[in-house]
């Protein structure tokens, strides 16, 4: 069966430092991997999906198939950045069934 | 374009009463999901249609839960009796497209029920 694990419940750090947001996944077949962030007030949306292999807000997040990773970077956090985000495993099975991992949330202090 | 309209967004009842939510995907997605998500926990999927068809039900408790999706355009999710571990923000999200999409989501702001 898949699973998601996102070991951070809570990552705190200063405006301008690097941030990573740890994501592991476990699934025998071949995976699909996605961000979704919500800001506070939002709905749930998604940030990036490892298929486009984009940038987004300036987050980058590279499919490490061989330790089974999906970790979310980026250089310089902003205050905006602080929401949580949760990983999600697309499995190859009938319909775009998603699995979500526990969620990280993000706080970035001035 | 609108979004995934859900109702209502707070309902509190006591266990063993019943509660239905009501979902509207945007207009012209075949695919509806419900999602649970308990406090401190990611979202965790209950069903999916493609259209008025059930693709997955396999983590619906069927004793206490059913879902159906008539007309293939909206849909509710049903919890009679309810227990306290029900307490949860139910997600509704709908897609395009079924198999072979392209996996995002788009999701409403969810139906917030606290069992007493």
């Amino acid at each position: 069966a898949q699973r998601v694990t996102q070991p951070e419940k809570l990552l705190s750090v200063f405006k301008g430092a690097p941030v990573e947001l740890k994501c592991n996944y476990s699934y025998s077949g071949s995976p699909e991997l996605f961000w979704y962030v919500q800001y506070s007030r939002q709905r749930l949306q998604l940030l990036l999906r490892h298929i486009s292999r984009e940038s987004i807000k300036g987050f980058t997040a590279d499919l490490n198939k061989g330790e089974t990773s999906f970790h979310l970077k980026k250089p310089f956090a902003q205050e905006e950045d602080s929401a949580m985000y949760y990983c999600a495993l697309k499995t190859n099975n009938a319909g775009n069934m998603l699995t979500f991992g526990g969620g990280t949330r993000l706080m970035v202090k001035p | 374009e609108a979004g995934v309209a859900q109702s209502p967004r707070y309902k509190i009842i006591e266990k063993r009463q019943s509660v239905a939510f009501w979902c509207n995907p945007i207009s012209g997605h075949a695919t509806l999901y419900w999602y649970q998500q308990i406090l401190g926990q990611g979202p965790k999927l209950l069903i999916q249609f493609q259209n008025n068809g059930v693709v997955d039900d396999s983590q619906l408790p069927k004793d206490r839960f059913s879902a159906e999706r008539l007309k293939g355009v909206d849909s509710t999710l049903k919890i009679q009796p309810a227990k306290l571990e029900d307490s949860a923000v139910y997600l509704c999200a709908s897609s395009p497209t079924g198999t072979g999409g392209v996996g995002e989501l788009f999701f409403g702001e969810g139906s917030r029920l606290t069992v007493l």
